[in-house]
């Protein structure tokens, strides 16, 4: 069974900082993994999704890198800014057999907190 | 584009009264239809696939049912709410074998009471 993993549960910087949040899985036989922010109250905006067979992808000030031999995804945030509050969590999609219905496995997230 | 729409945003219902929570797409044919709740403090679960007309499949047993009497349409409901169905409730969409990722509509908060 995959089991997800966001480290830090909770963090709080200065405004302008660079920072990363982690993901952790335990199971390397994904499709893709998608990175989402959530503001309170309010759905899902994806915001990165990286296929199995990538190394990165890159939005913006947002770069999301994914190995899959060591089961780690990282989201690196450059020039933190306080709209950049909210909370991220990563998803992973699962590769059965190259099908799948698409059941996305949650982290519980990293709720972000950017001061000025 | 793709765009998703469910409604409502909010909603108050009373224990034992019925549910009905709507999502539509637009944009897309044949998508894959999600419904997920998120609770507090226990992350996202999903309770409902859809890969087509009329093909629902369940992912936890519950009071909950869901329907989709057409293609870019997607339906959550109850016949009698419990106080444990309160939640955020998310519907989102995927399109069928692509390589593409999940879009998420923005959700409805039930508070059943």
């Amino acid at each position: 069974k995959q089991e997800v993993t966001q480290i830090p549960a909770a963090l709080s910087v200065p405004e302008g900082e660079n920072l990363v949040l982690n993901c952790s899985f335990t199971d390397s036989a994904i499709y893709n993994l998608q990175w989402f922010r959530q503001d309170p109250g309010k759905g899902l905006t994806s915001l990165l999704l990286i296929q199995s067979s990538q190394r990165e992808q890159t939005s913006g000030r947002l770069n999301a890198s994914l190995d899959k031999s060591s089961g780690r995804s990282t989201l690196y945030i450059a020039a933190s800014q306080p709209g950049d509050s909210a909370t991220y969590l990563c998803a992973l999609l699962p590769n059965a057999g190259g099908t799948s219905y698409g059941k996305l496995t949650f982290g519980q997230g990293t709720i972000l907190t950017v001061h000025p | 584009s793709q765009t998703i729409h469910q409604w409502p945003a909010t909603l108050v219902q009373p224990v034992g009264s019925p549910l009905s929570l709507e999502c539509t797409v637009e944009g897309t044919s044949n998508p894959n239809l999600y419904w997920y709740r998120q609770a507090a403090g226990r992350g996202l679960q999903l309770l409902f696939y859809s890969v087509g007309i009329g093909q629902i499949s369940s992912e936890v047993p519950q009071n909950l049912s869901a329907s989709r009497p057409q293609d870019r349409q997607f339906i959550l409901s109850s016949k009698k709410l419990l106080l444990s169905d309160s939640g955020f409730y998310l519907c989102a969409w995927r399109t069928q074998g692509a390589i593409f990722g999940y879009t998420f509509g923005s959700g409805t908060r039930l508070t059943v009471v």
